[in-house]
């Protein structure tokens, strides 16, 4: 079945460490999408691709990297810089710039 | 940035109610969806809709593109304890509002309870 998948579904990491958060998809799509959400603060976007090999910062870029080197994988690094990564994280992607599909997010907690 | 309000920010009901929640804007939207997400689990698509006035449904579940192409509506019919969740309204803003065609605004959610 075609989907998006991301792993770990949970992820503990030590203060300082960096971290990389696995994004897959099998929909022919082109863009990809990293979000952020914590509670009560909806969904915020960290980084965006709409085609391999580029990307673009979203909201709250500070403190993360990505890379896009084949059209199914967008791998998000969470950086010892980003000052409070505990947080669950979506990453979604979308044919052309309507509708998004969702992963079923990796849930982050710094220790 | 664009900002969508999103309106009740949680809602407490009994079985079988129907249920409305909505998403305003100050400024125009080309694309109108509707999520639901459940706990510890990615947002669902459940309704896109693209033309102002626009009335869509998916089951039990109905979504309008307002008029004035500045807000959305979903209301929910004979709700049932399954349809606990998050709903998150989104949508594109108009291309020369000085943001990416891909870059989608979220409101900040709905929580929805439902009573059995």
């Amino acid at each position: 079945d075609g989907g998006i998948t991301q792993s770990p579904k949970y992820l503990f990491r030590k203060e300082g460490q960096n971290v990389t958060l696995s994004c897959e998809q099998n929909l022919n799509h082109d863009a990809m999408y990293w979000y952020r959400q914590d509670p009560g603060q909806g969904l915020r976007l960290i980084y965006y691709s709409q085609i391999v090999n580029d990307f673009q910062k979203g909201d709250i870029a500070e403190g993360y990297s990505v890379s896009r080197e084949k059209k199914e994988s967008f791998p998000l690094t969470v950086t010892s810089a980003q000052k409070n990564p505990t947080a669950f994280y979506l990453c979604a992607s979308s044919k052309t710039y309507n509708e998004q599909f969702f992963g079923p997010g990796t849930r982050l907690t710094v220790l | 940035g664009q900002q969508l309000n999103q309106s009740p920010q949680s809602m407490f009901i009994q079985e079988g109610e129907d249920v409305s929640m909505n998403c305003t804007s100050s400024s125009i939207f080309n694309t109108w969806l509707w999520y639901k997400q459940e706990p510890g689990e990615g947002p669902v698509l459940l309704i896109a809709l693209y033309k102002a006035g626009e009335l869509t449904s998916n089951g039990r579940l109905t979504a309008q593109f307002g008029i004035t192409r500045k807000d959305s509506f979903l209301n929910i019919s004979a709700s049932i304890p399954s349809d606990v969740g998050i709903y998150f309204c989104a949508g594109h803003p108009l291309p020369n509002s000085g943001g990416s065609n891909y870059k989608l605004t979220f409101g900040k959610g709905t929580l929805l309870t439902v009573n059995p």
